[in-house]
């Protein structure tokens, strides 16, 4: 069964006070994995994607990182407007439907992240 | 232009209520999805529209019924709904084909629905 584990679970940084935030995978064969940042009672945002390991992506004050069983999501001198929930997703080998159009994203629990200043 | 949008942005319904809730993209995006999330939850696939065909079901109840009119439209019609299907519903969609760059899925702002 694919499985997608975040950690930590929630992450208090003062403002300026760089970490990262993990997402490990189980899955029978990656297609891609996938960033977004969600604020409260909103819809998730897309940050990245990545799809093979080695991959890095950069977004202001963020950087996604892949290898073949994790991601980490590198936040360099968080800012307050960073605070929100980061949910990593992983789309797997043959999930994909019909045409190929369209495809199942598995999601982890996410990272509650709050920057304090 | 990612934007999809999503109407009504709340909606508070009973238990014997009939209501639809609507989605709608213009980025010529071919693949419709239904979310459902819970509090400190990650969105749960209700439903995927594929070219306008529903292509997956995960075992939604009945009482949640999909429609996708055209490419950019998706209704999600609901009825006698219980007090726990109470959450943040999204849509979302993502673009047609087999490359890389086809596969992320861009999510509207959500409905939050409560049921009485």
């Amino acid at each position: 069964e694919d499985q997608v584990t975040q950690s930590p679970e929630a992450l208090r940084l003062q403002e300026g006070e760089s970490s990262s935030l993990n997402c490990s995978y189980t899955v029978s064969g990656l297609r891609g994995l996938f960033w977004y940042r969600q604020d409260p009672g909103k819809g998730p945002e897309f940050l990245f994607t990545l799809y093979s390991a080695g991959e890095e992506k950069e977004k202001e004050r963020l950087k996604a990182t892949l290898t073949k069983k994790e991601s980490f999501l590198h936040i360099t001198a968080p800012k307050p407007e960073d605070s929100a929930t980061y949910l990593c997703a992983v789309q797997v080998q043959g999930s994909y439907i019909n045409t190929g159009t369209a495809s199942k994203l598995t999601f982890g629990t996410g990272t509650r992240l709050q920057v304090t200043l | 232009d990612t934007e999809v949008t999503q109407t009504p942005k709340h909606l508070v319904m009973g238990m014997t209520n009939k209501k639809s809730l609507k989605c709608e993209q213009h980025m010529g995006h071919r693949a419709m999805y239904w979310y459902k999330q819970k509090a400190k939850k990650p969105p749960e696939l209700m439903f995927v529209y594929s070219y306008e065909k529903l292509s997956i079901n995960e075992s939604v109840p009945s009482r949640f019924s999909p429609e996708c009119p055209n490419s950019s439209l998706l209704n999600l019609h609901l009825h006698a709904l219980q007090p726990e299907d109470s959450a943040l519903y999204l849509c979302a969609s993502s673009q047609d084909g087999f490359g890389t760059s086809y596969n992320e899925q861009f999510f509207g702002p959500g409905t939050r629905l409560t049921v009485l």
